[in-house]
């Protein structure tokens, strides 16, 4: 595999249902991000974590809780969603450098279509 | 606070037609980044181009150019004979320099373009 992968690029879930996404980068990058794309928004920041830590919670709802176990892999699980939750999950990564001075580009992986009946 | 501005919705041309995709940003750092995205139907988002603002000079990839005028916050990109693998969603984005915390990228909210045969 290389670059971002994300499972499953599909998921139909009910709102009572608990599920999990998967992203894994294979770019050995520090930084990984989780993103939401809905019609008619721009693409909405959701959680950042750097070398393994949650730096960023743009005020999400806890019904999406994020977990990164290692800077490869990065997990939002869901549960109790709402239809209006129904959108792209993009996850990224990036390198970070030390002195957080540079931005790098960030590389996407091909997202997860989420429906919520 | 950071903004993008992409005016232009959707744009629709003839194969082999030039094309330009307009970006307006706002910032009040002197330090910052800029990036194309594009994201084709299938849905991942495929970096195009990193400009940092000490760095004005255009830039040209085959048939891409981007035009960075700082005079005028915008970083326009064309596409020269144009073809219709180019349709898809492209995404202006902007990042601040990180202090000390992590970088956070603020996208436009696209513009697509559509190429006809």
């Amino acid at each position: 595999e290389t670059g971002v992968t994300q499972t499953p690029r599909h998921l139909v879930m009910g709102m009572t249902n608990k599920k999990s996404l998967k992203c894994e980068q294979h770019l050995g990058h520090n930084a990984m991000y989780w993103y939401k794309q809905s019609a008619k928004k721009p693409l909405e920041l959701m959680f950042v974590y750097n070398f393994k830590e949650q730096t960023e919670n743009n005020s999400v709802p806890s019904r999406f809780s994020p977990e990164c176990p290692n800077s490869s892999h990065l997990f939002l699980h869901l549960h109790t969603l709402q239809p209006e939750d129904s959108a792209l999950y993009l996850c990224a990564s990036s390198q970070v450098p030390p002195s957080g001075q540079v931005v790098y580009e960030q590389y996407f992986g091909p997202g997860t279509r989420l429906t919520v009946t | 606070a950071q903004k993008v501005t992409q005016a232009q919705t959707e744009i629709s041309v003839v194969e082999k037609e030039d094309v330009t995709l307009d970006c307006v940003y706002e910032t009040r750092d002197t330090t910052y980044y800029l990036f194309w995205y594009k994201q084709p139907p299938s849905g991942e988002l495929v970096f195009l181009i990193r400009r940092n603002s000490f760095d004005e000079q255009n830039e040209i990839s085959g048939r891409y150019s981007w035009n960075f005028q700082k005079s005028t916050s915008s970083f326009n990109f064309t596409i020269t004979a144009s073809q219709v693998v180019d349709s898809a969603v492209y995404f202006c984005a902007l990042s601040e320099s990180p202090k000390g915390g992590s970088e956070k990228l603020v996208f436009g909210k696209g513009t697509k373009l559509t190429v006809n045969p």
